[in-house]
C-alpha cells in the first residue's frame, strides 16, 4: 500500500515570497491534516478536511495560510506571504475517517523561510 | 481545549535498561490518548492508542502504556530499551470526537550503548 506522499521535500524561499506544498493521501482516506512542526517542538494542527470539506482550521493564519482540497482527494496548502516564523517541517496525514483512527503521515516538506 | 504536556524533553538510557517516559493531558472526558514515535529522517508512526477498555495497552516494537484516569496520564514503558529505539516520541489527545489531535512537545530519548 503506498503511503501518504508530500512534494517537494525542501523549499528554501525568501520572507514575502509565496509556497505551495502538495499531499496526496492514502488511497480511500477520508480524511485529511496538515500540520506544522517546529523545530524541537511537536506537531500542531493546521486544518483537517473530511474529503472535500474542513473540519477544523481554527489554528490556520488565515491572513497568510490557505489550505484546499479539491475534489477530496489530494490537497495544496499555500503560504502567502511567508514569514520568517513560518519556517518549519509541514507534514500531511490521513486517516480512513477519524483522527482517532491511525493517523499516517507523509515525509514533511521542509520550509526555509530566509 | 485539551492540552498535553510531555514534562521530560531529554532522556538518556543504557541499552537494555527499563524506559518510562511521561505523559499528562488536559481532558474534560476520556480522551483518545496515542503514542508516537519519529525516527531521524523518517515521518511519525504509531506506537499504541487507547480509547477505552483495559487501562494497559500493548503496542508496536514491545512499548506498552497505562491510562491513569486519577492521574491524568499516559505513561510509555518498555522494559529493555534496544539502540534501535533512539527518536523522538510523541504523545497525543484526541477530543471524544475523535478530532482535534494534539500533541505533546516530545521527549527525545537517546540510547548509551
Amino acid at each position: 500500500e503506498a503511503g501518504v506522499a508530500q512534494s517537494p521535500r525542501y523549499k528554501i524561499i525568501e520572507k514575502r515570497q509565496s509556497v505551495a506544498f502538495w499531499c496526496n493521501p492514502i488511497s480511500g482516506h477520508a480524511t485529511l491534516y496538515w500540520y506544522q512542526q517546529i523545530l524541537g517542538q511537536g506537531p500542531k494542527l493546521l486544518i483537517q478536511f473530511q474529503n472535500n470539506g474542513v473540519v477544523d482550521d481554527s489554528q490556520l493564519p488565515k491572513d497568510r495560510f490557505s489550505a484546499e482540497r479539491l475534489k477530496g482527494v489530494d490537497s495544496t496548502l499555500k503560504i502567502q506571504p511567508a514569514k520568517l516564523e513560518d519556517s518549519a517541517v509541514y507534514l500531511c496525514a490521513s486517516t480512513v475517517k477519524w483522527a482517532s483512527d491511525e493517523q499516517f503521515f507523509g515525509p514533511g516538506t521542509r520550509l526555509t523561510v530566509l | 481545549a485539551q492540552s498535553v504536556t510531555q514534562p521530560d524533553i531529554h532522556i538518556t538510557v543504557s541499552e537494555g535498561a527499563s524506559l518510562e517516559l511521561r505523559c499528562n493531558y488536559s481532558y474534560g472526558a476520556t480522551p483518545y490518548l496515542f503514542w508516537y514515535v519519529q525516527s531521524p529522517g523518517q515521518g511519525l508512526q504509531l506506537l499504541l492508542k487507547y480509547f477505552s477498555g483495559d487501562t494497559l495497552v500493548q503496542g508496536i516494537k514491545g512499548f506498552e502504556a497505562e491510562f491513569k484516569r486519577s492521574q491524568s496520564s499516559f505513561n510509555l514503558r518498555k522494559p529493555s530499551v534496544h539502540w534501535s529505539d533512539a527518536a523522538e516520541y510523541f504523545c497525543a489527545v484526541a477530543n471524544n470526537a475523535g478530532n482535534m489531535l494534539t500533541f505533546g512537545g516530545g521527549t527525545r530519548l537517546m540510547v548509551k550503548p
